[in-house]
């Protein structure tokens, strides 16, 4: 079957750099998306893979390496709001388009 | 962005009876919606793809007669928990993609089903 981990919880300071780890046994898929949920809140999306290597998008970067079978995202300048649920998830684009979801990281933001 | 709605943003029912969960994209078309659950402190879970105008697509273990998806048009799809009981009790969130080379997939807010 398809699954993505992810280490359950991450507590960094502010103005810190946490990086949230993302292992995965699937295939077929065209790429590793990030989202990031606010309590009670919709997902929303952060960062896409669609090669290996590091994406950057303002405080936010991500990497792929599909050898490997493992992402992460870097979140640079920790600030309090980014405490959430990180998910990484895998895309499966063509004809499904769907999105695999990872079991997620609470993120705590701390002074 | 595109912005996905859905409606009711909670609903309390009673064991037995059957809810409607509306999902709509509001500036943009969505031939594919997305259905997924979410129990607490959890990750999302993919129900089924919504086709328009064709049959949802469900994922291994989801019940298609429990989980009736109707995507009539090209902005609405509507998830009907049928029978509901007190399991069903959940997050609910659709998402749609505004398809062409992105990748990205907006979410709604969400409905909070609560089976009494």
């Amino acid at each position: 079957g398809q699954s993505l981990e992810q280490p359950s919880e991450v507590t960094a300071v502010e103005g810190a750099i946490v990086q949230i780890n993302c292992t995965y046994q699937t295939s077929g898929f065209y790429g590793l998306s990030w989202y990031q949920q606010h309590d009670g809140g919709a997902p929303t999306f952060l960062s896409y893979n669609a090669l290996d290597g590091l994406e950057e998008t303002g405080r936010f970067s991500s990497f792929l390496s599909r050898s490997d079978s493992y992402g992460y995202l870097l979140l640079q300048e920790l600030q309090m709001k980014d405490s959430a649920s990180y998910f990484c998830s895998a895309a499966f684009g063509g004809a499904t388009n769907k999105l695999i979801f990872g079991t997620g990281t609470l993120l705590a933001v701390q002074p | 962005g595109a912005v996905v709605s859905q409606h009711p943003s909670w609903v309390i029912c009673k064991s037995g009876t059957s809810v409607k969960i509306e999902c709509r994209s509001l500036d943009f078309q969505a031939t594919t919606m997305f259905w997924y659950r979410q129990f607490p402190k959890q990750s999302l879970m993919l129900m089924a793809t919504s086709n328009e105008g064709s049959k949802a697509t469900y994922e291994q273990g989801v019940e298609k007669d429990k989980f009736l998806i109707n995507h009539a048009s090209l902005t609405l799809s509507t998830l009907t928990v049928t029978s509901a009981h007190p399991e069903d009790s959940s997050f609910y969130i659709c998402s749609a993609n505004q398809g062409g080379h992105s990748n990205e997939q907006f979410f709604g807010p969400g409905t909070r089903l609560t089976v009494l």
